[in-house]
């Protein structure tokens, strides 16, 4: 059974950058893409970008100019970084597995509570 | 780029059908079948009930069903069950991206 495992920090300042790590045991990481999700509070949820094995990248156009993903093959791990946060980008941030062709979500990280305060 | 449009909420006895219509663009919805829809209960990580539309994941009940006409996606759940009041929300495709709808909160009474 595949399981994702994500950490990172929870409390960031305005103009700081966010960083969480996604981490894929009991499962492949090729064949799939690997996303951020995440929901702001009281809100619905927003698709944050997504990466291949090959590390290919597609992002939100909304948050493009801040956003990066990256992978790491040998460890089973994906990353994302956000910059300049500030309070809008205080949400759970999920990681995710995307199917190919269908795109859509079968596995699901269990979150991460980031918020932004000064 | 915005977000699907979704009805806030929507409520409905046990045993009865409700649909979920979720409206988009021929961006997204109108061009992709790869509209899916997921379960989210609070507390817990959302699940898709449907993908490519109308196709059942493994496990997920008969009674939820997909469909799509043009720019707008809908989300049918037959034989109403307490167990089912829980947040849905839609998601689409949309070249190289992909779009979520603001999310409708299912009561059932």
């Amino acid at each position: 059974q595949v399981q994702l495992q994500q950490w990172g920090a929870g409390l960031l300042k305005p103009s700081e950058t966010l960083s969480l790590t996604c981490a894929v045991y009991g499962g492949s990481f090729s064949g799939y893409f690997w996303s951020w999700i995440r929901q702001p509070p009281g809100k619905g949820l927003e698709w944050i970008a997504k990466v291949s094995q090959g590390a290919t990248s597609d992002y939100n156009p909304s948050l493009k100019s801040r956003v990066a993903m990256s992978v790491d093959t040998s460890k089973k791990q994906f990353s994302l970084t956000l910059s300049s946060v500030t309070a809008a980008d205080t949400a759970v941030y999920y990681c995710a597995r995307v199917l190919y062709n269908h795109w859509y979500v079968d596995v699901w990280g269990k979150g991460t509570t980031v918020t932004v305060s000064s | 780029q915005s977000a699907l449009t979704q009805p806030a909420s929507v409520s409905g006895s046990p045993g009865q059908s409700i649909t979920i219509s979720c409206t988009g663009t021929s961006s997204d919805i109108g061009t992709y079948d790869l509209v899916s829809w997921y379960q989210y209960h609070p507390g817990k990580t959302p699940k898709v009930l449907i993908y490519g539309v109308s196709k059942r994941p493994s496990g997920i009940s008969s009674r939820f069903s997909g469909s799509s006409s043009g720019n707008t996606a809908s989300l049918t759940i037959s034989g109403l069950q307490a167990e089912d009041e829980a947040d849905y929300y839609c998601c689409s495709y949309a070249g190289n991206y992909v779009v979520f709808g603001g999310g409708t909160k299912l009561t059932v009474l």
